[in-house]
Formats: C-alpha cells, structure tokens, sequence
C-alpha cells in the first residue's frame, strides 16, 4: 500500500497569505496525485486532479505541483472561503487518502 | 449536471448490517464506477472500494473485505453499499461518489479521480 503523508496537518493564515500545504508519497506515484477540499459538514469536492489541473470552476488562486513522491497545494491568495480542510489523494494504485491538513483562520 | 443522492442516516446496533444507497443522474450509469468512501467522526478519509456500473467488477478495500459488498441496479441507476458486522468503529459518514478515469497525455499518464461526491449518510452504530 502507498501511503500518502500531509504536512502541516494544521496551519493558521490570514486572508490575503499564500500558503502550501503538501503531500508526500511512501514511493513514487508519477502525477497520479488528486486534491480535495472539505468544509465542515459537507461533503468533499474535487479542487485538482491529474496533479496540477483545476476542476472546472475552480478560482486559479489555487495551484497544484509536483511529480515522484512529493507533492504541493499552493493558494496564491487566501479568501475566506479557503478554510476548510484539504486532502490529497493517490490512485496509483489501490486509492488512499492523506490525512488531511485543516487550514485555520488565524 | 451529474448528482449522487444517499439515502437517509441510519442507527443500528452492534452486529447488525446496514445498507446505503446512492442515486445517480445526469450521465449514463453504467459509463462510469463508483467509489464509497467513509470519514469517522473528526477523522480523515478511508476508502471502501469501487464497483464497475458497467459489469459489477468490484474492488474492496483489504481491511473491510468479507464485511462490505457493493452492488449496483442499473434499471435505478442506483449504486449500494451493504456492511456487516457493525461496531462502534463502523460509526462514520458514508460518501459515494463518482470515478472519473485517468488519461495519458503525451509520455505521461494521470490516475482517475473523483467527482462529484454524494452528500453522505450518518450510520450510527450504538447498542
């Protein structure tokens, strides 16, 4: 089993800060890396897939990166409908989930 | 516009099974697989396993197999998730929801993903 690590698991920002948030691989999973944002009391929803593509109106204050093992989640500018609580996701092989990393207002 | 609608919360008690379902409409059924996936409370993601909507293939995860069974009606295009065995550890909010397949683009290739997600079902398990 690939297992997906996320760092921090919590982070305090302001509104207008740029923050990443990332997501490492126990071995390499080329781009095959999604990213999901979950607010309280909702279900998740789909922000990146494919490593670095927006879902469909997704604001491109939002950008994913990387290839291997490691794997970033960059908010240019924070608004405050950003905090919520982020999850990466592998389909490498059998999918897993990070942990996930709550994004606080500070 | 592609929608996946859960079934109502459920409370059972400890050993019993509990069966949720999941809706969909807006895309031809049987084009795509569904996922279910189970958040406990506080806690992070877990996935379950995927079921084909085309030819009932299904793929479990490892800690839940003989316990969980997927299955799908493609006369409701509807998907179901039936677990047995319930504990207090079972308590979670179930999610189904949709996998988009993976493509290559040139020399590199992309994983499928998920979306859109069902709005969840609370199963409570409680004696």
């Amino acid at each position: 089993d690939i297992q997906m690590t996320q760092s921090p698991s919590s982070v305090s920002a302001s509104v207008g800060d740029r923050v990443t948030l990332t997501c490492r691989a126990s071995q390499s999973i080329s781009g095959y890396v999604n990213w999901y944002q979950q607010k309280p009391g909702r279900a998740p929803e789909l922000l990146i897939f494919a490593t670095s593509t927006l879902q469909s109106g997704v604001p491109s204050r939002f950008i994913g990166s990387g290839s291997g093992t490691e794997f970033t989640l960059t908010i240019s500018s924070l608004l405050p409908e950003d905090f919520a609580t982020y999850y990466c996701q592998q389909t490498y092989s059998t999918p897993r989930f990070g942990q996930g990393t709550r994004l606080e207002i500070k | 516009q592609v929608h996946l609608v859960q079934s109502g919360g459920e409370v059972r008690k400890p050993g019993a099974s509990v069966k949720v379902s999941c809706k969909a409409s807006g895309y031809t059924f049987t084009t795509y697989r569904i996922t279910w996936v189970r958040q406990a409370p506080g806690q992070g993601l877990e996935w379950m396993g995927s079921i084909s909507a085309y030819n009932g293939h299904t793929t479990y995860a490892q800690n839940l197999q003989g316990r969980v069974t997927l299955t799908t009606d493609t006369s409701t295009s509807t998907a179901h998730m039936e677990l047995r065995g319930l504990t207090s550890d079972d308590t979670a909010v179930y999610y189904c929801a949709r996998i988009v397949p993976g493509y290559c683009a040139g020399s590199r290739c992309y994983g499928d993903w998920v979306d859109p997600w069902g709005q969840g079902t609370l199963v409570t398990v409680s004696s």
